[in-house]
């Protein structure tokens, strides 16, 4: 699996959006992105993934440069609630999840 | 929809000492993880099953670790004897399918702590 970085943490203001950054420079055709989220206490959730083209659904969108050696995950009116450890995944099928240490998003009243 | 159970939730032994640890996934799934997560670290997968058989298990310490899922749908992981470095949550999902992109549902973790 390709691996991935992630800064270590963020801070976002509640009601904004929050723009999540992941490199995966060696990321292979078929590797997919996956992004969970773990809040305090909690196993992960799964966010989003995507391939080639952006993706949205109800939680975030998912926007993948068109080398795909990057990707941002955008929470749009980020919440309190979204405090959480947030975790860029490369992965073929999503089975062998390797995760690293994510990016502790921090959201601000 | 019932998600992936988990019990106990939180578990204090002393080391050497065996603990088992129980997860019903979610109905119908086929594919079952058991990972590992130390403070302050992302989850580590230490073993996958497809139905009742094993995927993969290269991460498991096999020397302490066993784990099973023999009908296929529950499973129990097993230390014996437990280290003081085996302190961490032990975390089980469960997944639809294996093989094509799918997600995986987690379940709430239990809590050892060995003394």
């Amino acid at each position: 699996d390709a691996k991935t970085t992630q800064p270590p943490s963020m801070d976002c203001a509640e009601g904004r959006a929050a723009n999540l950054p992941c490199n995966h420079s060696t990321i292979s055709g078929n590797e997919y992105v996956y992004w969970y989220r773990q809040i305090h206490s909690q196993g992960p959730q799964y966010i989003i993934h995507g391939l080639k083209n952006n993706e949205t659904n109800e939680m975030a969108s998912l926007i993948i440069t068109e080398d795909r050696k990057s990707s941002t995950l955008i929470l749009p009116h980020a919440t309190l609630r979204d405090t959480a450890v947030y975790y860029c995944i490369a992965d073929n099928a999503g089975n062998m999840l390797t995760f690293g240490g994510g990016t502790r998003l921090m959201v601000k009243p | 929809e019932a998600g992936v159970a988990q019990s106990p939730r939180y578990k204090i032994i002393e080391k050497r000492q065996s603990v088992a640890f129980w997860c019903n996934p979610i109905s119908g799934h086929a594919t079952l993880y058991w990972y590992q997560q130390i403070l302050g670290q992302g989850p580590k997968l230490l073993i996958q099953f497809q139905n009742n058989g094993v995927v993969d298990d290269s991460q498991l310490p096999k020397d302490r670790f066993s784990a099973e899922r023999l009908k296929g749908v529950d499973s129990t992981l097993k230390i014996q004897p437990a280290k003081l470095e085996d302190s961490a949550v032990y975390l089980c999902a469960s997944s639809l399918e294996f093989g094509s992109p799918n997600e995986q549902f987690f379940g709430p973790g239990t809590r050892l702590t060995v003394l």
